[in-house]
């Protein structure tokens, strides 16, 4: 597509409950990130995928968090065990190699309210 | 020390100013810098680069000083839409490195008529 697509846009879940968070990427572009932020907050890096290479997962605050990308385009984020703090908006990134030089291009976000 | 630190604000300036602010990072062996901008309840943009001999786009100029490790932006004559957070993002690794890449919190700029 023309740009990074996330779903849901909005998303209130259960304390308790797994969600899954979905990022479509830039076409051909190989790297794609997640990120979180809370309200007021900066950017927290979650995880990073770049084409077939082992993803960076440094940034996954728990064992409740996890994400994949299958065949190189669309990424899914789980969230088990939902708790009132995951509450953020959870921000898909994608570039292409090139452009570490020249940024990345965010979707919208999925705003996950936890109850 | 944050490993990449903005002055949150906010700042409150006329119609017309020109207005500056900056970034200081800790790692000295960091690589590329840019300025994003995120309008309230939205994600992100890349506004600029930040490129070493420094660099304008419009109304915008961004410049870098590896000697004191800060980048700056700034903005002249500025309008009611360039109201909005501006975000430090600093590439302290390599190219498969991403876990370097630092966000900073940003610094709110409003502008009033």
């Amino acid at each position: 597509g023309a740009g990074v697509s996330q779903s849901p846009s909005n998303k209130v879940t259960e304390k308790g409950k797994d969600v899954e968070l979905r990022c479509d990427p830039i076409s051909g572009h190989t790297a794609l990130y997640w990120y979180r932020q809370s309200l007021g907050q900066g950017l927290e890096f979650l995880i990073y995928f770049q084409g077939n290479s082992a993803p960076d997962k440094s940034g996954l605050p728990s064992d409740r968090f996890s994400a994949e990308r299958t065949g190189g385009s669309v990424s899914t984020l789980t969230i088990q065990r939902t708790q009132q703090e995951d509450s953020a908006v959870y921000l898909c990134a994608s570039s292409n190699r090139d452009s570490t030089n020249y940024g990345y291009t965010f979707g919208s976000g999925t705003r996950l309210t936890v109850v | 020390r944050k490993e990449v630190e903005q002055d949150p604000g906010p700042f409150n300036v006329p119609e017309g100013a020109t207005v500056a602010f900056n970034c200081t990072y800790s790692n000295s062996a960091s690589q590329s810098f840019f300025w994003y901008r995120q309008d309230c309840r939205k994600e992100p943009k890349l506004l600029m680069s930040v490129y070493s001999s420094g660099n304008e786009d419009g109304r915008f100029t961004a410049q870098l000083n590896r000697a004191s490790q800060y980048i700056s932006l700034l903005i002249r004559d500025s309008k009611l839409s360039d109201s909005a957070t501006y975000l430090c993002v600093v590439n302290m690794g390599g190219y498969s490195s991403a876990s370097k890449i630092i966000f900073g919190s940003g610094t709110r700029l409003s502008i009033r008529p």
